[in-house]
């Protein structure tokens, strides 16, 4: 079946416009996920929506990044006046796991590469 | 350790030989430890999800153990061919669905 797709898989923005990043999950995946990566580090974690509600933005690094799921399927993640550190690659995942079943696997999708000039 | 390890950063072998690469992770409070294969321009594909101490898992060419009581699991990939050219990532969940990733090792097969 369908796997995580996200889109764009390249963007170039200047520094200062703002940019949406979309994630379409595996159908019927309860749990989404965003990562940010950045040139040389490992994956970090963002944030969490279990369905619609987003349950964890503990790692969103600024009041810039936003992110919605509003019918519990797509996801968005928005980033306003955008900053040269916001460059990296942008990974969503979605997961099948029910509330407690935390070793189910991450699925990703294939990253957002966001450069900002 | 703090965070979670990968080593060596990058690795170059030559078509047929066999290779293994490490992660290093907390031991306190583990609950899963997953490994991902990341080719270029893809999306990173799940190899293992394993979660007991002396855990180990199989696919094909490619095996890995754990050792949770000294943090640490190791990925072989026997018989290396050109297509197994990828980074590689472990990630470590903490009894939450936050991963905490290595930075990945970098394999390059030579042909």
């Amino acid at each position: 079946g369908a796997g995580v797709s996200q889109s764009p898989r390249y963007k170039v923005a200047k520094r200062g416009q703002d940019v949406a990043l979309r994630c379409d999950p595996i159908s019927g995946h309860v749990s989404l996920f965003w990562y940010q990566q950045a040139l040389g580090q490992g994956p970090e974690f963002l944030t969490y929506f279990q369905n619609e509600a987003q349950l964890d933005k503990s790692g969103l690094p600024s009041d810039r990044f936003f992110a919605e799921r509003p019918e519990g399927s797509v996801s968005t993640l928005k980033i306003q006046r955008t900053q040269q550190e916001d460059s990296a690659v942008y990974l969503c995942a979605s997961s099948s796991t029910p509330p407690g079943g935390f070793t189910d696997t991450q699925y990703f999708g294939p990253g957002t590469r966001l450069t900002v000039l | 350790i703090l965070n979670v390890e990968q080593s060596p950063q990058s690795l170059h072998v030559q078509e047929g030989d066999s290779t293994n690469f490490t992660c290093s992770f907390p031991s306190s409070n583990f609950y899963a430890l997953h490994w991902y294969r990341w080719e270029t321009a893809k999306s990173p594909e799940a190899l293992f999800v394993m979660t007991l101490n002396g855990d180990e898992k199989k696919k094909g060419r490619i095996s890995a153990t754990l050792n949770t009581k000294e943090g640490y699991s190791y990925l072989y990939i026997k018989g290396s061919q050109p297509e197994d050219s990828a980074t590689y990532l472990c990630a470590s969940s903490s009894g939450t669905y936050k991963y905490i990733f290595g930075t990945g090792t970098r394999l390059k097969v030579l042909a």
